[in-house]
Protein backbone atom coordinates (compact mmCIF):
# COMPACT_ATOMS: atom_id res chain seq x y z
CA UNK A 1 0.00 0.00 0.00
CA UNK A 2 1.27 3.20 -0.88
CA UNK A 3 2.28 5.79 2.11
CA UNK A 4 1.95 8.55 0.68
CA UNK A 5 -0.58 9.77 -1.78
CA UNK A 6 -0.88 12.57 -3.77
CA UNK A 7 -3.76 12.23 -6.60
CA UNK A 8 -3.12 15.70 -8.97
CA UNK A 9 -0.36 14.42 -11.31
CA UNK A 10 -0.33 18.23 -12.68
CA UNK A 11 -1.93 21.38 -11.54
CA UNK A 12 -2.44 24.35 -14.02
CA UNK A 13 -3.07 27.42 -11.64
CA UNK A 14 -3.44 31.70 -12.79
CA UNK A 15 -0.52 33.81 -10.85
CA UNK A 16 -1.59 34.95 -8.07
CA UNK A 17 -4.24 32.57 -6.89
CA UNK A 18 -4.07 30.33 -4.00
CA UNK A 19 -3.58 26.81 -5.11
CA UNK A 20 -3.45 23.71 -2.54
CA UNK A 21 -2.16 20.50 -3.39
CA UNK A 22 -3.24 17.37 -2.17
CA UNK A 23 -1.61 14.52 -0.20
CA UNK A 24 -3.25 11.77 2.01
CA UNK A 25 -0.89 9.28 3.77
CA UNK A 26 -1.33 5.79 6.06
CA UNK A 27 0.23 4.80 8.62
CA UNK A 28 -0.97 3.32 11.99
CA UNK A 29 1.80 5.04 14.10
CA UNK A 30 0.20 7.91 16.25
CA UNK A 31 3.92 9.48 15.82
CA UNK A 32 5.37 10.93 12.76
CA UNK A 33 5.99 13.63 10.28
CA UNK A 34 4.97 15.26 7.59
CA UNK A 35 7.32 17.26 5.07
CA UNK A 36 6.81 19.43 1.88
CA UNK A 37 9.32 19.69 -0.77
CA UNK A 38 9.69 21.23 -4.05
CA UNK A 39 11.67 20.61 -6.70
CA UNK A 40 12.61 23.67 -9.88
CA UNK A 41 13.46 22.43 -13.17
CA UNK A 42 17.36 23.09 -12.05
CA UNK A 43 16.17 20.07 -10.19
CA UNK A 44 17.29 20.06 -6.44
CA UNK A 45 14.81 19.57 -3.13
CA UNK A 46 13.94 22.61 -1.62
CA UNK A 47 12.30 21.96 1.63
CA UNK A 48 9.18 23.73 2.61
CA UNK A 49 6.98 23.08 5.38
CA UNK A 50 6.98 20.53 8.39
CA UNK A 51 4.04 19.03 10.08
CA UNK A 52 4.43 16.90 13.49
CA UNK A 53 1.54 14.60 14.33
CA UNK A 54 0.89 16.13 17.35
CA UNK A 55 1.22 19.45 16.32
CA UNK A 56 -1.25 21.29 17.61
CA UNK A 57 -1.62 23.69 15.02
CA UNK A 58 -1.36 23.69 11.23
CA UNK A 59 2.43 24.95 9.88
CA UNK A 60 2.70 28.11 8.30
CA UNK A 61 5.98 29.34 6.29
CA UNK A 62 5.44 32.38 3.96
CA UNK A 63 3.47 32.09 1.74
CA UNK A 64 2.89 28.38 2.77
CA UNK A 65 1.10 26.61 4.60
CA UNK A 66 -0.20 22.75 5.69
CA UNK A 67 -3.75 21.90 6.00
CA UNK A 68 -3.32 19.31 8.67
CA UNK A 69 -6.55 16.97 8.81
CA UNK A 70 -4.79 14.48 11.38
CA UNK A 71 -8.50 12.61 10.95
CA UNK A 72 -8.30 12.15 7.38
CA UNK A 73 -4.61 11.41 7.17
CA UNK A 74 -4.60 14.44 4.82
CA UNK A 75 -1.83 16.86 4.86
CA UNK A 76 -2.28 19.33 2.15
CA UNK A 77 0.25 22.26 0.94
CA UNK A 78 -1.64 25.58 0.48
CA UNK A 79 0.42 28.45 -1.33
CA UNK A 80 -1.31 31.85 -1.32
CA UNK A 81 -0.77 34.28 -3.84
CA UNK A 82 1.07 31.92 -6.13
CA UNK A 83 4.14 33.44 -8.55
CA UNK A 84 5.49 32.38 -11.13
CA UNK A 85 8.91 30.96 -9.51
CA UNK A 86 6.20 28.34 -7.93
CA UNK A 87 5.85 26.68 -10.99
CA UNK A 88 8.16 22.99 -10.19
CA UNK A 89 7.05 19.50 -8.79
CA UNK A 90 6.33 19.40 -5.72
CA UNK A 91 6.46 16.52 -3.03
CA UNK A 92 4.91 15.11 0.15
CA UNK A 93 7.05 12.56 2.76
CA UNK A 94 6.30 11.01 5.61
CA UNK A 95 8.59 10.25 8.54
CA UNK A 96 6.84 7.38 10.09
CA UNK A 97 7.44 6.11 13.59
CA UNK A 98 9.23 8.02 16.70
CA UNK A 99 12.96 8.29 16.39
CA UNK A 100 12.63 7.67 12.41
CA UNK A 101 14.77 8.70 10.67
CA UNK A 102 14.59 7.80 6.70
CA UNK A 103 11.34 10.11 4.66
CA UNK A 104 8.71 8.57 2.27
CA UNK A 105 7.88 10.66 -0.45
CA UNK A 106 4.99 10.77 -2.96
CA UNK A 107 4.90 10.69 -6.49
CA UNK A 108 4.13 14.27 -6.66
CA UNK A 109 2.62 17.33 -8.20
CA UNK A 110 3.53 19.50 -11.24
CA UNK A 111 2.40 22.66 -10.25
CA UNK A 112 2.37 25.11 -13.44
CA UNK A 113 1.80 28.94 -12.91
CA UNK A 114 0.33 30.79 -15.80
CA UNK A 115 0.57 34.35 -16.14
CA UNK B 1 27.23 27.65 4.77
CA UNK B 2 28.04 24.88 1.96
CA UNK B 3 25.21 22.13 1.50
CA UNK B 4 25.48 18.87 0.90
CA UNK B 5 28.03 18.58 -2.08
CA UNK B 6 27.79 15.69 -4.93
CA UNK B 7 29.85 15.10 -7.53
CA UNK B 8 29.86 14.32 -10.74
CA UNK B 9 26.99 16.33 -11.59
CA UNK B 10 26.75 14.50 -14.72
CA UNK B 11 27.83 10.98 -15.44
CA UNK B 12 28.01 9.24 -18.88
CA UNK B 13 29.00 5.78 -18.93
CA UNK B 14 28.40 2.56 -20.57
CA UNK B 15 27.09 -0.48 -19.64
CA UNK B 16 29.55 -2.81 -17.43
CA UNK B 17 31.58 0.04 -15.91
CA UNK B 18 32.00 1.04 -12.81
CA UNK B 19 30.48 4.16 -11.34
CA UNK B 20 31.27 6.47 -8.14
CA UNK B 21 29.12 8.96 -6.97
CA UNK B 22 30.57 10.63 -4.00
CA UNK B 23 29.22 13.06 -1.31
CA UNK B 24 30.11 15.30 1.52
CA UNK B 25 27.38 16.25 4.03
CA UNK B 26 26.94 19.43 5.84
CA UNK B 27 29.02 19.47 8.41
CA UNK B 28 27.56 18.38 11.71
CA UNK B 29 25.08 16.59 10.23
CA UNK B 30 25.18 12.75 11.57
CA UNK B 31 22.50 11.13 9.49
CA UNK B 32 23.40 10.46 5.62
CA UNK B 33 21.12 9.35 2.87
CA UNK B 34 21.09 8.20 -0.59
CA UNK B 35 18.08 8.22 -2.52
CA UNK B 36 17.29 7.44 -6.46
CA UNK B 37 14.94 9.41 -8.49
CA UNK B 38 13.47 7.94 -11.95
CA UNK B 39 10.11 8.17 -13.89
CA UNK B 40 8.80 5.20 -13.12
CA UNK B 41 9.59 5.24 -9.56
CA UNK B 42 9.73 8.31 -8.02
CA UNK B 43 12.20 9.13 -5.44
CA UNK B 44 13.44 5.73 -3.56
CA UNK B 45 15.80 5.65 -0.36
CA UNK B 46 18.61 3.14 -1.23
CA UNK B 47 20.10 3.42 2.01
CA UNK B 48 21.11 4.82 5.01
CA UNK B 49 24.07 6.16 7.46
CA UNK B 50 23.80 7.35 11.29
CA UNK B 51 27.36 8.67 12.52
CA UNK B 52 28.87 6.56 9.76
CA UNK B 53 27.08 3.89 10.24
CA UNK B 54 24.86 1.98 7.40
CA UNK B 55 21.06 1.10 9.01
CA UNK B 56 18.62 0.79 6.58
CA UNK B 57 20.03 -0.62 3.05
CA UNK B 58 16.62 -2.38 2.30
CA UNK B 59 16.24 -0.36 -0.67
CA UNK B 60 19.47 -0.60 -2.43
CA UNK B 61 18.49 -3.01 -5.94
CA UNK B 62 21.10 -5.69 -5.48
CA UNK B 63 24.93 -6.80 -5.30
CA UNK B 64 25.43 -4.23 -7.98
CA UNK B 65 25.41 -1.18 -5.53
CA UNK B 66 27.39 -0.75 -2.46
CA UNK B 67 27.33 2.44 0.15
CA UNK B 68 30.37 3.39 2.44
CA UNK B 69 30.88 6.21 4.65
CA UNK B 70 34.59 6.35 5.57
CA UNK B 71 34.36 9.39 8.05
CA UNK B 72 31.52 11.78 8.78
CA UNK B 73 32.24 14.20 5.75
CA UNK B 74 32.54 11.59 3.21
CA UNK B 75 30.24 8.87 1.67
CA UNK B 76 30.39 7.08 -1.80
CA UNK B 77 27.82 5.31 -3.63
CA UNK B 78 29.43 2.51 -6.46
CA UNK B 79 27.29 0.46 -9.30
CA UNK B 80 29.63 -2.08 -10.31
CA UNK B 81 29.30 -3.24 -13.05
CA UNK B 82 26.39 -0.27 -14.18
CA UNK B 83 23.06 -0.97 -16.63
CA UNK B 84 20.81 1.02 -18.37
CA UNK B 85 18.54 0.62 -16.02
CA UNK B 86 20.63 2.01 -13.29
CA UNK B 87 19.72 5.39 -15.02
CA UNK B 88 18.69 7.95 -12.62
CA UNK B 89 19.46 11.21 -10.71
CA UNK B 90 21.01 10.08 -7.25
CA UNK B 91 20.41 12.62 -4.56
CA UNK B 92 22.46 12.63 -1.22
CA UNK B 93 20.84 14.25 1.51
CA UNK B 94 21.88 14.85 5.39
CA UNK B 95 20.33 16.13 8.35
CA UNK B 96 21.25 16.74 11.88
CA UNK B 97 19.50 15.52 15.05
CA UNK B 98 20.68 18.03 17.96
CA UNK B 99 18.76 20.17 19.28
CA UNK B 100 19.69 23.42 18.89
CA UNK B 101 18.79 26.09 22.03
CA UNK B 102 16.08 23.82 23.06
CA UNK B 103 14.15 23.61 19.92
CA UNK B 104 13.57 20.14 18.37
CA UNK B 105 15.05 19.37 14.93
CA UNK B 106 12.09 18.80 12.45
CA UNK B 107 14.72 16.44 10.89
CA UNK B 108 13.94 17.97 7.16
CA UNK B 109 16.49 16.33 5.12
CA UNK B 110 18.97 18.70 3.32
CA UNK B 111 19.64 17.18 -0.25
CA UNK B 112 22.40 17.77 -2.93
CA UNK B 113 21.97 19.18 -6.01
CA UNK B 114 22.10 15.43 -7.42
CA UNK B 115 24.22 13.12 -9.52
CA UNK B 116 22.91 12.31 -13.18
CA UNK B 117 23.74 8.90 -14.51
CA UNK B 118 23.08 7.62 -18.01
CA UNK B 119 23.89 4.15 -18.27
CA UNK B 120 24.09 3.64 -22.51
Amino acid sequence: AQKITQTQPGMFVQEKEAVTLDCTYDTSDPSYGLFWYKQPSSGEMIFLIYQGSYDQQNATEGRYSLNFQKARKSANLVISASQLGDSAMYFCAMREGKGAQKLVFGQGTRLTINP
Amino acid sequence: DAGVIQSPRHEVTEMGQEVTLRCKPISGHNSLFWYRQTMMRGLELLIYFNNNVPIDDSGMPEDRFSAKMPNASFSTLKIQPSEPRDSAVYFCASRFKVWLAGIKPTGELFFGEGSRLTVL
